[in-house]
């Protein structure tokens, strides 16, 4: 059991838009940065967002990341069918000393 | 480019141990803290294990703790993951990773080395 609570899957159809949701706590996201991770299958996994709401270079601003309290969101738009990936979200934990990670979110594009 | 090359993978019997070693190019190594984070089969990444940038403070996942060590050759711009008394729970796919800006994210993935945990 995760200390950030992501959905098991989301899906949604090509060109639709998708959200993606992590839930923490205080001394996790509600104090730290929130960054999001694609992972496409077989590859190591790649920062989306950084810092809550960036977007590292080469990133598409189909991307985009938001905080609210001691949650956040990940927001797809103009799905694609290369798209589908794991998606990851991630904060340290200022209690636990730890760098903890959400269980994952597998996007299926229909 | 930046290059972050993990090796010492393999299978292990569940008690031995077993050391990783993360090679570190294009990037200013003694700038850079660095994280060990796995993946087992089938399953979401997993954190386990992170040093700074002088190697002077290091943090680890409680399921790692008093069995793993992380440590860095600046020299040589590499770092080790030292884990002992391994068992099948710590089977997986072992990820080098850099920090940056203090924990606030991960950048710069290697290609990750496979941990196999045999009884």
């Amino acid at each position: 059991q995760s200390v950030l609570t992501q959905p098991p899957s989301v899906s949604a159809a090509p060109g639709q838009k998708v959200t993606i949701s992590c839930s923490g706590s205080s001394s996790n996201i509600g104090n730290n940065y929130i960054s999001w991770y694609q992972q496409l299958p077989g590859t190591a996994p790649k920062v989306l967002i950084y810092e809550n709401d960036k977007r590292p270079s080469g990133i598409p601003d189909r991307f985009s990341g938001s905080k609210a309290g001691t949650s956040a969101t990940l927001g797809i738009t103009g799905l694609q069918a290369g798209d589908e990936a794991d998606y990851y979200c991630a904060a340290w934990d200022t209690s636990l000393s730890e760098f903890l990670f959400g269980g994952g979110t597998k996007l299926t594009v229909l | 480019q930046v290059q972050l090359v993990e090796s010492g993978g393999g299978v292990v019997q569940s008690g031995m141990s077993l050391r990783l070693s993360c090679a570190v190019s294009g990037l200013r190594f003694t700038g850079s803290g660095f994280h060990w984070v796995r993946q087992a089969p089938g399953k979401g990444l997993e954190w386990v294990a992170v040093i700074s940038d002088d190697g002077t403070e290091t943090y680890y996942a409680d399921s790692v703790k008093g069995r793993f060590s992380l440590s860095r050759d600046n020299p040589k711009s590499t770092l080790y993951l030292q884990m002992s008394r391994l068992t099948a729970e710590d089977m997986a796919v072992y990820y080098c990773v850099r920090d940056r800006a203090g924990l606030r994210y991960l950048d710069n993935w290697g290609q990750g080395t496979r941990v196999t945990v045999s009884s």
